[in-house]
């Protein structure tokens, strides 16, 4: 069964910081996703990393894959306070199913 | 980014009644998942649909639970007797490797 563990779980950060959410999984996967969602909206698709090695960025966010690790992480750099919400890592295998990590919910203080 | 339309955006429906939640997805896209999220909690899987028949289902997609794609277009959860539990969003996802859309939800309160 694959897993799928985020950390933090929580995250309180000031503007202007830069962090890492990490983003485990227990198999081999075809794909991995980042999707952002604000509080009682949709899942927005922010990145598809596909071989290891990959890294994207949009903006402040970067993205990266160690499929040997079985490792993703996003890395926000000097947050703002529009990126507060909570971020899901999602793995797919064969296109069957999307697995999701519990969530990173990051709040961007002034 | 293309667009994935669920409808109604918001049930409210009484326990034991039943429920057709409602998603157009990408029209090229060949995969067609749903997921429930219980309030400020995990993304859940419940179903994956491709060629016109369920790929992979969770433990949480037992007998009250049924999709379908009945037109070519529409594809749609029902929950025949919906209980307190299954108060939650649902959405609907819509697959064509390496993309992968969510629609807007629907929020289904069961009273």
């Amino acid at each position: 069964e694959l897993k799928v563990e985020q950390n933090p779980l929580f995250l309180s950060m000031q503007e202007g910081k830069n962090y890492t959410i990490y983003c485990n999984y227990s198999t081999t996967s075809d794909r991995l996703y980042w999707y952002r969602q604000d509080p009682g909206k949709s899942l927005e698709s922010l990145f598809v990393l596909l071989s290891n090695g990959a890294v994207k960025q949009e903006g402040r966010l970067m993205a990266s894959l160690d499929t040997k690790a079985r490792l993703s992480t996003l890395h926000i750099t000097a947050a703002v306070h529009d990126l507060s919400a909570t971020y899901f890592c999602a793995v797919d295998r064969s296109a069957r199913q999307l697995t999701f990590g519990s969530g990173t919910q990051l709040t961007v203080l002034p | 980014e293309p667009e994935v339309t669920q409808t109604p955006s918001h049930q409210v429906t009484q326990m034991g009644q039943e429920v057709i939640l409602r998603c157009v997805p990408i029209s090229n896209h060949l995969y067609f998942y749903w997921y429930r999220q219980i309030l400020g909690q995990k993304v859940e899987f419940l179903v994956s649909f491709y060629n016109n028949e369920i790929s992979e289902k969770s433990e949480i997609f037992d007998d009250q639970f049924s999709v379908e794609r009945p037109d070519g277009s529409n594809f749609t959860l029902k929950i025949r007797s919906t209980k307190l539990e299954d108060s939650a969003m649902y959405f609907c996802a819509s697959i064509l490797p390496p993309e992968a859309f969510f629609g807007q939800g629907t929020r289904l309160t069961v009273v």
